[in-house]
């Protein structure tokens, strides 16, 4: 029944080894998201999709990139992670008009 | 900029106490309004959402919100919090057309003691 998953659940890398978090949705939305929550505070956008047209939030920074193949896959790639980009990282989907956001259980990264 | 205003950062309660918790945003255009809850360890989920219509909203788990435009407000009230309504508290807007951004604020933290 899961509708946003999210893989890994949890992940550790390496300081500045790249990694790449992915989220699947069996909704068929348009928009999917990409949010970084980091310990009691709000999910922070890093950028979403609306179909294919990527909107970067403007205070992401470029280490974070996106790929979205499909309506159904969105990847979130970090090119070198720092300590600083330890957090849970949220996938969530969206219709096009008059839906709220679905969320996937999140990934929790964590950087050595 | 567009941005979402949580006025209550951190709320301590009884059990059986009333509450209310504000929200305001930054946007003059159509705005869909949604408040999410966080328990601990668990992932957002959706309390309730407004789009249009009747602005008194109802939500599970006896939690509703009002919509007041001309205040840019979108309050989130239980007439009697139970301890297990102990979480952390997003609201959150799309302002603008469709496939717009979903913003949130910054979170309430509510702490029920039985």
């Amino acid at each position: 029944d899961a509708m946003v998953i999210q893989n890994p659940r949890y992940q550790v890398t390496q300081f500045g080894k790249p990694v790449t978090l992915s989220c699947s949705q069996t909704l068929n939305h348009n928009v999917m998201y990409w949010y970084q929550q980091k310990s009691s505070q709000a999910p922070k956008l890093l950028f979403h999709y609306y179909d294919k047209d990527f909107n970067n939030e403007a205070d992401t920074p470029d280490n974070f990139q996106s790929r979205r193949p499909n309506t159904s896959f969105c990847f979130l790639d970090i090119r070198s992670p720092g300590l600083g980009d330890a957090a849970m990282y949220l996938c969530a989907t969206g219709g096009a008009h008059r839906t709220e956001a679905f969320f996937g259980q999140g990934t929790r990264l964590t950087v050595v | 900029a567009q941005s979402v205003s949580q006025h209550n950062h951190h709320v301590i309660l009884s059990e059986a106490a009333s509450l209310e918790l504000g929200c305001n945003y930054s946007y003059g255009g159509t705005v869909n309004l949604f408040w999410y809850v966080q328990y601990p360890g668990q992932h957002l989920q959706l309390l309730l959402k407004y789009f249009s219509g009747d602005p008194l909203v109802k939500g599970i788990k006896g939690f509703e919100a009002e919509f007041i435009k001309s205040k840019f407000s979108f309050n989130l009230r239980k007439p009697s919090v139970q301890w297990s309504d102990t979480a952390e508290y997003f609201c959150a807007v799309r302002m603008g057309q469709a496939g717009t951004a979903l913003i949130f604020g910054k979170g309430t933290t509510l702490s029920v003691s039985s």
